[in-house]
């Protein structure tokens, strides 16, 4: 079974440029998180869909972070404009349900260096 | 939501068995207890999950006792491969989510 797939795996920008990530669920899983991982600290859920609805995006912040999932399938998080701290991994994940008991299958995740 | 507490880091040698207690006081009638392991430059990956008393799989051991206000996961018998950040999540079913904290970095020497 193939897993969670994330491109690009790293990107190096300037500041106040734009980025966008990919990500590709496993098949048939209803459940997308897009997750934001600073050096040195746990991954920080930036948003929820289940199935091509939000169910949480509290902590994206909405000035200069989009995400959207169309479909229900295939997802991508854009940052516009890119700022100092928006250095990080971005992790994707996917599970069969939105319960937080359903295991999260995480992608190998893309690499930010905004400069 | 609940708030989860864990060790900033553990050293362990190889062959030992290692335990990482995790600290929820909080923690609602519903909610699982789940531990993730990550390794660098991975995302983390799922390793056990339970509510109450103790879950065994190939891995690992998960021990909660009666009052569900903390958990320990236990690793038998730890290898150099096993050095990574382990975490522990303690699922909010009312708000339909569960947050990572900051883990427990395990070394594991030679």
């Amino acid at each position: 079974e193939a897993g969670v797939a994330q491109s690009p795996r790293y990107k190096i920008i300037e500041k106040r440029q734009s980025v966008a990530f990919w990500c590709n669920p496993i098949s048939g899983h209803a459940t997308l998180y897009w997750y934001q991982q600073i050096l040195g600290q746990g991954p920080k859920l930036l948003i929820q869909f289940q199935n091509n609805g939000v169910v949480d995006d509290s902590q994206l912040p909405k000035d200069r972070f989009s995400a959207e999932r169309l479909k229900g399938v295939d997802s991508t998080l854009k940052i516009q404009p890119a700022k100092l701290e928006d250095s990080a991994v971005y992790l994707c994940a996917s599970s069969l349900g939105d319960a937080t008991y359903n295991e999260q299958f995480f992608g190998p995740g893309t690499r930010l260096t905004v400069l | 939501l609940a708030k989860t507490t864990q060790p900033i880091s553990m050293d362990s040698y190889e062959g030992q068995e290692v335990n990482i207690t995790c600290s929820h006081n909080n923690i609602a009638t519903n909610d699982y207890i789940t531990w993730y392991q990550q390794f660098p430059s991975q995302g983390p990956r799922f390793i056990i999950q339970g509510y109450k008393t103790k879950v065994t799989n190939e891995v690992a051991s998960l021990f909660i006792p009666a009052d569900r206000k903390s958990s320990t996961l236990s690793l038998p018998r730890v290898s150099l491969s096993d050095t990574a950040v382990y975490y522990c999540l303690v699922g909010d079913t009312n708000a339909g989510k569960s947050t990572f904290g900051d883990g427990t970095t395990l070394t594991v020497k030679p």
